[in-house]
């Protein structure tokens, strides 16, 4: 069975960067993409981006700029960091795993329990 | 706005047949699989359907999906209180992004 489990700062100031980290159990990270999503009342649920073991990201284009996703094989984890918040960045944030390498589908099972960031200014 | 439109609510009584519509375009529904999310209040989504209409393990048969063009739709048949929750579709887009419709909330009345 696979658990992810998710942590980082729940409260940041305007400018700040997020930064969130999401481990894996139960599995490897070499057979699927790892992805994180938000969710907030103005915006739904939005894709973030996703990684593979090998370090292969794709970002929305509407956050890329801001964006950069890690993975550690050795840890098994991958971790968010979201540059220069705003409180539109406010939202419940979710890890998941995601697609396998071959097709480009939006998979997302399971998912992480989420982490409310809460951004202030 | 979200790129995948669905009702902001539906409802159905114990025992009905409720169906939920999700409508996209040819950059998305159109040319990639569709996927359903179940959301409880309080608790992350979770896998409903994939692939259009395959039903992941431990996912009752009272759940189903389809696909025709750019719309999907999700039945779900013999409405019970616990399918009270919000319904998400969700599949690729060729903005190189996974879109999600806006929600369904569901009420079993």
């Amino acid at each position: 069975q696979v658990v992810l489990q998710q942590w980082g700062a729940g409260l940041l100031k305007s400018s700040e960067t997020l930064s969130l980290t999401c481990a894996v159990q139960g599995e490897s990270l070499t057979d699927y993409y790892w992805t994180w999503i938000r969710q907030s009342p103005g915006r739904g649920l939005e894709w973030i981006g996703e990684i593979s073991h090998r370090g292969d990201t794709d970002y929305n284009p509407s956050l890329k700029s801001r964006v950069t996703m890690s993975i550690d094989t050795s840890e098994n984890q991958f971790s968010l960091r979201l540059t220069s918040v705003t409180a539109a960045d406010t939202a419940i944030y979710y890890c998941a795993r995601g697609r396998a390498p071959v097709v480009v589908t939006a998979v997302f099972n399971p998912w992480g329990p989420g982490t409310l960031v809460t951004v202030s200014s | 706005q979200s790129v995948l439109t669905q009702p902001p609510s539906a409802s159905g009584t114990p025992g009905q047949r409720v169906t939920i519509s999700c409508s996209g375009s040819s950059s998305n529904i159109g040319g990639n699989y569709v996927f359903w999310y179940q959301q409880v209040p309080g608790a992350a989504p979770k896998l409903l359907i994939y692939s259009n209409d395959r039903r992941p393990s431990g996912v009752p048969d009272r759940f189903s999906g389809s696909k025709s063009g750019t719309s999907a739709s999700l039945a779900i048949s013999g409405l019970r209180s616990e399918d009270e929750a919000d319904y998400y579709c969700a599949t690729w887009d060729d903005s190189l992004r996974a879109v999600f419709g806006g929600g369904t909330k569901l009420t079993v009345l």
